[in-house]
């Protein structure tokens, strides 16, 4: 049974530019959490989505938008890419819009510096 | 005020140790609560879930105190396995529910 699998792992892209990353989540799971981390922080939420719509959104700029896909998959995508957005990104995935009792499944994260 | 707060550590404890956590939260509307392990550079993985009464997993003890707005984790007998950053998560449901981590304690077990 494949968890949450987040791609690329890795990424470098240059102040400015675009990023999209990707998250495939837990088999059972219909709803897909995104977070960025920065270093010595915790996780802070962006934004949730369950039925192909955004549910929840976090205190994060339009320049972060997603998507959810028919297949409970999910995008996150970043415009005008800033320094500040260097972070680990961490996708969670549960079921039944995020009920409380099982917790959240997290992707391995895609680490994204900006230079 | 933040909405769930932890002190960072590090906690430097020995082998061996019995040592606690405590994260507070602000909201008496937050309803579910978890601690979560997250490992240098890797993603935060489920530790246990926080039930009223305490609840025990081993050498991890748990316990909420609504009256006073927190939740501890205590470890008995520490291993140098258990060196890493645990987050407490606070969930407030309320249309959809709202999901937040704590900064996270960074434990050190030193041999």
């Amino acid at each position: 049974d494949a968890g949450v699998t987040q791609s690329p792992t890795h990424l470098i892209k240059t102040r400015g530019q675009q990023v999209t990353l990707r998250c495939s989540p837990k088999s059972g799971h219909d709803t897909v959490s995104w977070y960025q981390q920065a270093l010595g922080q915790g996780p802070q939420f962006i934004f949730q989505y369950y039925e192909e719509e955004e549910r929840q959104r976090g205190n994060f700029p339009d320049r972060f938008s997603g998507h959810q896909f028919p297949n409970y998959s999910s995008e996150l995508n970043v415009n005008a890419l800033l320094l500040g957005d260097s972070a680990l990104y961490l996708c969670a995935s549960s079921s039944l819009q995020g009920k409380a009792n099982y917790g959240y499944t997290f992707g391995s994260g895609t680490r994204l510096t900006v230079v | 005020r933040k909405e769930v707060e932890q002190d960072p550590g590090p906690f430097n404890v020995p082998e061996g140790a019995t040592v606690a956590f405590n994260c507070t939260y602000s909201n008496s509307a937050s309803q579910s609560f978890f601690w979560y392990r997250q490992d240098c550079r890797k993603e935060p993985k489920l530790l246990m879930s926080v039930y009223s009464s305490g609840n025990e997993d081993g050498r991890f003890t748990a316990q909420l105190n609504r009256a006073s707005q927190y939740i501890s984790l205590l470890i008995r007998d520490s291993k140098l396995s258990d060196s890493a950053t645990y987050l407490c998560v606070v969930i407030r449901s309320g249309g959809y529910q709202k999901v937040t981590f704590g900064t996270g304690t960074k434990l050190q077990v030193i041999p």
